[in-house]
C-alpha cells in the first residue's frame, strides 16, 4: 500500500509547455514537500506546503487538504527543468512518492 | 554559507561488515534527517534527529542506527551489512523541524556492499 501516489510516472514536454504533476496521499500530514532530483543525484527542496498555494518563479504548488491532493505546475517549461520531481508527505513518518521523470525537449 | 556535507561520498564494503556515515548540517540547523534511496524502493525515511534526540524513526531494522552530537553533526551506522543495503544515503538538515522549515539535502554517500 502506497501512502503517496504520483502521476504521471514519466512526462515528455516541448519547451514552453505548461506542465502539471499530481500527488495524492492517504494519511494525515503535517506538511507536503515537493523535491527535485537531477541525474547526478542531488536533491533540492522546491516547496513545503501545509495549505493553499506557493509560487517560486515559474513553479507553483497547490495543496487541497480536504481532498488529500497536491499539484506542482511548471509554466513555460525549459530543458533545464528536466529532472525527477518527487512528492513527499511528513508527519511522524516521512513517505515519498515514486517520482515523475520530466524531460523537456527544446 | 556552506551547504550540507556528507562523508565519505563513496564507500565499498563487504557483507557482514559495519559502516559509519557522517553528515554535517548547515551552520545553525538543528534538525538532521537521514534517507535511503535505492532503484527498487525509491526514497525511504530512516530517522530524524533534533538536539541530539531521535525524534522520528522509519521502518528499518535495528541494524540501522544513528546519533547526533552537540554541534548538530550526525552519524548513521549500519551493522552486519547486507547486499540490499547498497544504496545512496542522503541526509538533510533544517533549521528547527522539517515540517516547519524547508530541508537542505547533502550530496549523499553511495554505499556498495559486495
Amino acid at each position: 500500500k502506497n501512502e503517496v501516489e504520483q502521476s504521471p510516472q514519466n512526462l515528455t514536454a516541448q519547451e514552453g509547455e505548461f506542465i502539471t504533476i499530481n500527488c495524492s496521499y492517504s494519511v494525515g500530514i503535517s506538511a507536503l514537500h515537493w523535491l527535485q532530483q537531477h541525474p547526478g543525484g542531488g536533491i533540492v527542496s522546491l516547496f513545503m506546503l501545509s495549505s493553499g498555494k506557493k509560487k517560486h518563479g515559474r513553479l507553483i504548488a497547490t495543496i487541497n487538504i480536504q481532498e488529500k491532493h497536491s499539484s506542482l505546475h511548471i509554466t513555460a517549461s525549459h530543458p533545464r527543468d528536466s529532472a525527477v520531481y518527487i512528492c513527499a508527505i511528513s508527519g511522524n513518518q516521512f513517505y515519498f512518492g515514486t517520482g515523475t521523470s520530466l524531460t523537456v525537449i527544446p | 554559507k556552506a551547504g550540507v556535507t556528507q562523508t565519505p561520498r563513496y564507500l565499498i564494503k563487504t557483507r557482514g561488515q559495519q559502516v559509519t556515515l557522517s553528515c554535517s548540517p548547515i551552520s545553525g540547523h538543528r534538525s538532521v534527517s537521514w534517507y535511503q534511496q535505492t532503484p527498487g524502493q525509491g526514497l525511504q525515511f530512516l530517522f530524524e534527529y533534533f538536539s541530539e534526540t531521535q525524534r522520528n524513526k522509519g521502518n528499518f531494522p535495528g541494524r540501522f542506527s544513528g546519533r547526533q552530537f552537540s554541534n548538530s553533526r550526525s552519524e548513521m551506522n549500519v551493522s552486519t551489512l547486507e547486499l540490499g543495503d547498497s544504496a545512496l544515503y542522503l541526509c538533510a538538515s533544517s533549521l528547527v523541524h522539517r515540517d516547519s522549515y524547508e530541508q537542505y539535502f547533502g550530496p549523499g554517500t553511495r554505499l556498495t556492499v559486495t
